[in-house]
């Protein structure tokens, strides 16, 4: 089994709609990301947590919101999708302040119409 | 603030041949540095990585890098490609602070032809 699931694994919404995210983790780590991809950009950080009660915006956080309902759940929520943010969204996992390598789930391919 | 450059979005050689993809940073103090792998359709897996130990660093399906700090580099080689390493592949870079992330590149796709 993966030990970061990601659901769903694509999705199409319309402009306006609001649509939510979800990453789970079997490893047991403490921080969570949240990415996004788009050709030619690399991978861009949206939101990070390093536990349920520390969130933090990253580098492109307007339009979007986060909630970190245990240890090993972290969901990203559109409020109100627009076209510009299809993309494919990454969860990750890194075990803790000391380690710096992340694992990511397989992403999700998020279009707005 | 640290960050990546990929030199080139497209590397492309044939199977066989030396890899070479390579990877700068800017960092006020010492990085951290990995390199990750996407295949089509996937999550980014964990190549390698530099963590203050052994300049060379060995990871899986025969990739290595190595960090020259007076050059700011940590370039992938890889001596003979096979049809299989045809992805993506991305640099990042953290340090060292408690609140440190990881900044990615751009990413470079590797292209391997017969």
């Amino acid at each position: 089994d993966a030990d970061v699931t990601q659901t769903p694994r694509n999705r199409i919404t319309k402009t306006g709609k609001r649509i939510m995210l979800e990453c789970s983790q079997t490893k047991g780590h403490d921080r969570m990301y949240w990415y996004r991809q788009d050709p030619g950009l690399g991978l861009r950080l949206i939101y990070y947590s390093f536990d349920v009660k520390d969130i933090n915006k990253g580098e492109i956080s307007d339009g979007y919101s986060v909630s970190r309902q245990a240890q090993a759940k972290f969901s990203l929520s559109l409020e109100s999708a627009i076209p510009n943010q299809t993309a494919l969204y990454f969860c990750a996992t890194q075990r803790g302040q000391g380690f710096y390598e992340q694992y990511f789930g397989p992403g999700t391919r998020l279009t707005v119409t | 603030a640290q960050s990546v450059t990929q030199l080139g979005s497209h590397v492309s050689v044939s199977e066989g041949a030396l890899v070479l993809l390579r990877c700068n940073y800017s960092s006020s103090v010492p990085p951290y540095l990995f390199w990750y792998v996407q295949y089509p359709n996937q999550g980014l897996q964990l190549l390698l990585k530099y963590t203050s130990a052994a300049t060379l660093v060995k990871g899986i399906n025969g990739f290595e890098a190595e960090f020259k700090k007076s050059e700011t580099s940590f370039h992938l080689t890889k001596p003979s490609a096979h049809m299989s390493d045809a992805a993506e592949y991305f640099c990042a870079v953290s340090v060292d602070s408690g609140y440190s992330t990881l900044t990615f590149g751009k990413g470079t796709m590797l292209l391997v032809s017969p």
